[in-house]
């Protein structure tokens, strides 16, 4: 069926380290994909998205990665800080919809220790 | 600051009251959105407007009846409602109908308790 999980439903590291967060998707169909950062008391903020037609992308401090071949998505946050504590979602699009029907994964909490 | 407006950011109502979520956006976007965001559950569509039609109803319950007055409003009224339906209630835009992205601005939610 069509869904979007999440590997670790929590992810605590240490100032400074990299994180990499994971999302499996089981839609072959999918063509957009799109990672939020949702902050305690606030609304999902968009981080970076990634076309089905890349296998990478990058942003600020902020790398995503899809392997098509295995439906895996991942976020990986360069010298992580600790405001970067929030839930992660990735949300996948199925191809051929239009504006912003997307399906989204459950979260993964991210916890950045000083 | 998102561009997007939501009120009242707590809301605490009984089974039998009628009240509304308002949703307002500042940045020129042709489609509007509910979403419903329970504990432990990923973020559920519920309606979607474009150019102030709807064009999504995700077999939500008649006790939510959504309002596009215009492209820069969107309403939640809320009847009858059971405890099951507390919820943050999240209300998003996006720039176009047929947008070439899916990139969803959301605002901060409104934090429903049922009675």
């Amino acid at each position: 069926g069509e869904s979007v999980g999440l590997h670790l439903p929590t992810l605590s590291v240490q100032e400074g380290d990299n994180s990499i967060i994971n999302c499996a998707y089981s839609n072959s169909a999918s063509d957009y994909f799109i990672w939020y950062k949702q902050e305690s008391g606030k609304g999902p903020q968009f981080i970076i998205d990634i076309r089905s037609n890349m296998d990478k992308r990058q942003g600020q401090r902020v790398t995503v990665l899809l392997n098509k071949t295995v439906k895996h998505l991942s976020l990986q946050i360069a010298a992580t800080q600790p405001g970067d504590s929030a839930v992660y979602f990735c949300a996948e699009r199925a191809g051929g919809t239009s504006y912003g029907k997307l399906t989204f994964g459950q979260g993964t909490i991210l916890t950045v220790h000083p | 600051e998102t561009g997007v407006t939501q009120t009242p950011r707590h809301l605490v109502m009984g089974m039998t009251n009628k009240k509304s979520l308002k949703c307002e956006q500042h940045l020129g976007h042709n489609a509007m959105y509910w979403y419903k965001q329970s504990a432990k559950k990923p973020l559920e569509l519920m309606f979607v407007y474009s150019l102030e039609e709807r064009v999504e109803n995700n077999s939500v319950p008649s006790r939510f009846s959504p309002e596009c007055p215009n492209s820069s409003h969107l309403f939640l009224h809320l009847h009858t409602l059971q405890p099951e339906d507390s919820a943050l209630y999240l209300c998003a835009s996006s720039p176009a109908a047929s947008g070439r992205t899916g990139e969803l601005f959301f605002g901060e939610g409104s934090r429903l308790t049922v009675l």
